[in-house]
């Protein structure tokens, strides 16, 4: 069965450093989408991606991110100069929109990003 | 008022009994509702999708969607202790954004 994957599983980086998290999607979806989740807190949502370019961000997603498909695979998060704040679980999810309307969205099994 | 609205819990049920989720949300244009299962450390785990009014069944699971009350529910019927996890449910906005609640944890006890 197709799943979404993500690398690194862990990641440790210290403040103010750039940090890349990697997905790839499920092959035939076409919504790719990023989220986090502190430790202890709710899914938030952050960004979605559709058609080369951001289609939503939340307010969390702020000039510190980016987001990007350097290939017809990858699907990475750059955050630009990490705070201790960023320090949470980060989900990729992709979903497949077609004629019939499928929403559904897959999780990736997340990057652990430490910020010390 | 919150997005998407559940009660935290704990919620605890015994092995086999029925275990009930309840879920408001404040978006009156959604269209789109899930049921997500989350063990600790690990991903959300998609289990259940609705989209129309009424009930849906899966197995043990049955997602319930009423529209006019803004409310979707998830029964899980004959439960068992690998059932136990934190559900979130999900629902997919006006604007095609994904907005979680804060999860229910549920317990069930040998």
């Amino acid at each position: 069965e197709p799943e979404v994957t993500q690398t690194p599983s862990h990641q440790v980086t210290q403040m103010g450093q750039e940090v890349i998290l990697r997905c790839v999607p499920i092959s035939n979806h076409l919504y790719f989408y990023w989220y986090r989740q502190i430790l202890g807190q709710k899914v938030e949502f952050l960004v979605s991606f559709y058609n080369n370019e951001i289609s939503e961000k939340s307010e969390i997603f702020d000039d510190q991110f980016s987001v990007e498909r350097p290939d017809g695979s990858n699907f990475t998060l750059k955050i630009r100069s990490t705070k201790l704040e960023d320090s949470a679980m980060y989900f990729c999810a992709s979903s497949e929109m077609g004629t019939s309307g499928t929403y559904e969205q897959y999780f990736g099994p997340g990057t652990r990003l430490t910020v010390t | 008022q919150k997005e998407v609205e559940q009660n935290s819990g704990p919620l605890s049920v015994p092995e086999g009994a029925i275990a009930s989720l309840n879920c408001t949300y404040s978006d009156r244009g959604s269209q789109s509702f899930f049921w997500y299962r989350q063990y600790s450390g690990k991903s959300p785990e998609l289990i259940m999708f609705i989209y129309s009014n009424g009930d849906k069944e899966d197995g043990r699971f049955t997602a319930q969607l009423n529209k006019a009350s803004q409310y979707v529910s998830l029964l899980i019927r004959d439960s068992q202790p690998s059932d136990s996890a934190t559900y979130l449910c999900a629902v997919i906005l006006l604007n095609n954004d994904m907005r979680f609640g804060a999860g229910t944890r549920l317990t069930v006890k040998p």
